[in-house]
């Protein structure tokens, strides 16, 4: 079983239209929680950045994290075409000095959005 | 700020040949971690560097190697190709201070095909 697990979709929605994207993880010692968008052929682009619990909100993106339940989600409001992309979400544990975590984030498979005029 | 590079952006390799791939971080940004994404695993961490060391190793064979100099650029190399390496290569750099050390930003990333 992934630590992260992501649904690929693939996602369809019509403009204007609320996008819910979600990930579950099992490691309970993930406290930092990012969200990505992947255009084709490019890299990763950071959209949104929380650490534990709670909710985080920057235009019209809103991250929530939920420990208890192992669950972190990404709501899209009012989406445009431009928002068509893969998103990943991905998470890390607080670095230690053992040195088994420096750096390393662990990603969702992305899920491919697409959102038609 | 200028962004994270990485060089080449399209690189075409023979089955047993080497390949040394470039990153250069965001200005003032000390850690750099390198990731290999293909369709079938997705995003996975290869290794981290922090001045000039290796910190953290992901769970690839020993032909995958890297370094980092004085300025922070990293590279990293790949001997003996397999056509199985032939993936999307992206580096990524953060400041490497809390609470912001964990916030990576990517470059557009190196794509390698081996045939």
């Amino acid at each position: 079983q992934k630590e992260v697990e992501q649904d690929p979709g693939p996602l369809s929605v019509p403009e204007g239209a609320i996008v819910s994207l979600n990930c579950t993880y099992s490691n309970s010692a993930f406290q930092y929680f990012m969200w990505y968008r992947q255009y084709s052929r490019k890299g990763p682009e950071l959209l949104m950045y929380t650490y534990s619990s709670g909710n985080k909100e920057d235009g019209r993106f809103t991250a929530q994290v939920d420990k208890s339940s192992k669950y972190i989600s990404l709501f899209i409001r009012d989406s445009q075409p431009s928002d068509s992309a893969t998103y990943l979400c991905a998470m890390t544990v607080i670095p230690n000095a053992g040195g088994t975590s420096y750096g390393k984030l662990t990603f969702g498979q992305g899920t491919i959005l697409t959102v038609h005029p | 700020k200028a962004g994270v590079t990485q060089t080449p952006r399209y690189l075409i390799k023979t089955r047993g040949q080497q390949v040394t791939l470039s990153c250069s971080p965001i200005s003032g940004h000390r850690s750099v971690s390198w990731y290999q994404q293909t369709p079938g695993q997705g995003l996975q961490f290869l290794f981290e560097y922090f001045s000039e060391t290796q910190r953290n190793k992901g769970n690839f064979p020993g032909r995958f190697s890297g370094r980092q100099f004085s300025n922070s650029r990293s590279e990293m190399n790949v001997s003996t190709l397999e056509l199985g390496d032939s993936a999307l290569y992206l580096c990524a750099s953060s400041l490497d201070r809390v609470p912001a050390s964990y916030e990576q930003y990517f470059g557009p990333g190196t794509r390698l095909t081996v045939t």
